[in-house]
């Protein structure tokens, strides 16, 4: 059974520094989502990494995945408090958009 | 860009009663949708797949007969959730995905559900 976990769950960020969250999964993926959920929406697309060593980046975040190690990162740099969501990280190994999410880490950047 | 849309956004119920949600997928064919439940302030939890033409795939621990899923066309999957209860109260969302699999994922906009 594949399992996805994020750590933290919490993230209560200053503006302006750096913060990272972490997906680890448990089995062999094919892709590895990102997404981003305000409150009482629903998913916000950010990222889909395909392959070992992908890294992509959009404004603040930067995403990356390291299939070897089962893991994937977003990064935030300089945090702004117009970032303050909930943030999934989502597995799909099954190469047909079946996803399992992981817990989810709300962030949110204090002033 | 390809847009998924869910009906209704939000309803509001009886306990005791049935309630339809519709996934549709606007501008491109989808042979497989899913279907997502959310609790508050906690992750999505896949329920089913929704296969059309066919029957649908049930994750382990959902009632296939309260949770009934048809996927009549290529672009519409419905969810019934029958005999609704308060613990059926959740966020329900749907994703569907462009032909050939695995085609570019999108996902409807949720439909909450509030049973009283």
């Amino acid at each position: 059974e594949l399992k996805v976990e994020q750590n933290p769950l919490f993230l209560s960020m200053q503006e302006g520094k750096n913060y990272t969250i972490y997906c680890n999964y448990s089995t062999t993926s094919d892709r590895l989502y990102w997404y981003r959920q305000d409150p009482g929406k629903s998913l916000e697309s950010l990222f889909v990494l395909l392959s070992n060593g992908a890294v992509k980046q959009e404004g603040r975040l930067m995403a990356s995945l390291d299939t070897k190690a089962r893991l994937s990162t977003l990064h935030i740099t300089a945090a702004v408090h117009d970032l303050s969501a909930t943030y999934f990280c989502a597995v799909d190994s099954s190469a047909g958009n079946k996803l399992t999410f992981g817990g989810g880490t709300r962030v949110l950047v204090k002033p | 860009g390809a847009v998924v849309s869910q009906h209704p956004s939000r309803v509001i119920c009886k306990s005791g009663t049935s309630v339809k949600i519709e996934c549709r997928s606007l501008d491109f064919q989808a042979t497989t949708m899913f279907w997502y439940r959310q609790f508050p302030k906690q992750s999505l939890m896949l329920m089913a797949t929704s296969n059309e033409g066919s029957k649908a795939t049930y994750e382990q621990g959902v009632e296939k007969d309260k949770f009934l899923i048809n996927h009549a066309s290529l672009t519409l999957s419905t969810l019934t959730v029958t005999s609704a209860h308060p613990e059926d109260s959740s966020f329900y969302i749907c994703s569907a995905s462009r032909q050939p699999s695995p085609g570019e994922l999108f996902f409807g906009e949720g439909s909450r559900l509030t049973v009283l």
